[in-house]
């Protein structure tokens, strides 16, 4: 079973900066089965990117992913107050497994 | 847009059975969707329970498939879950969640807390 190793655990910024968040995995995987979620405080998990790279329906522009083999990078590139969160990575191969969540805190 | 809606109890003993549903509206969970499980432990991550799809077929996390049954009610356009001889390590948010792909999940439920306490 791929494990997903997130990094940092905890990222503390300001309004307005760019967040840089990794995701490793155990080993290679497709680009098409990695996927990014927000989790606000108290509410579902919310998809951003699938495929690694793919916005899903709403999510604005400043959210990008990049990747291949196994790292993977999730960047806001200015951080908007609803963005102070938790992330989570997510690959889909013969199970379903997320990654521990990096959480954004504001600074 | 499809709306789910997680319901059943917030209290379930050790060693019995833990059953959920979800009602699904918005949608139809014959439309060729996939409808699945997640929880969350307090103040942890995220842990994918089973997928199901309306063609029966079903999909579990390993570590789980022992205790898990999902299954789905087309004439009131629900699914459900089962979790068999639940510990405290069961205590979790529970969430249902559904996309067109089983890679991922798009739409998500608000969430139900079920204890597993004496």
């Amino acid at each position: 079973e791929i494990v997903l190793t997130q990094s940092p655990g905890t990222l503390s910024l300001s309004p307005g900066e760019r967040a840089t968040l990794s995701c490793r995995a155990s080993e290679t995987i497709h680009v098409n089965d990695l996927a990014w979620y927000r989790q606000k405080p108290g509410q579902a998990p919310g998809l951003l990117l699938y495929s690694t790279y793919r916005r899903a329906a709403g999510i604005p522009n400043r959210f990008s992913g990049t990747g291949s083999g196994t790292d993977f990078t999730l960047i806001i590139s200015r951080l908007e107050p609803e963005d102070f969160a938790v992330y989570y990575c997510q690959h889909y191969g013969s199970s379903l497994t997320f990654g521990p969540g990096t959480r954004v805190d504001m600074k | 847009q499809v709306r789910l809606q997680e319901s059943g109890p917030g209290l379930v003993k050790p060693s019995e059975t833990l059953s959920l549903t979800c009602t699904v509206s918005g949608d139809s969970v014959t439309s060729g969707s996939y409808w699945g499980w997640v929880r969350q432990p307090p103040g942890k991550g995220l842990e994918w329970i089973a997928t199901i799809h309306q063609t029966g077929k079903t999909y579990y996390n390993p570590s789980l498939k022992s205790r898990v049954t999902i299954s789905m009610d087309t004439s009131n356009d629900q699914f459900s879950l089962s979790l068999t001889s639940v510990t405290a390590a069961d205590t979790a948010v529970y969430f249902c969640a559904s996309d067109i792909r089983s890679s991922w999940f798009f739409s998500w439920g608000q969430g139900t807390l079920v204890t597993v306490s004496s």
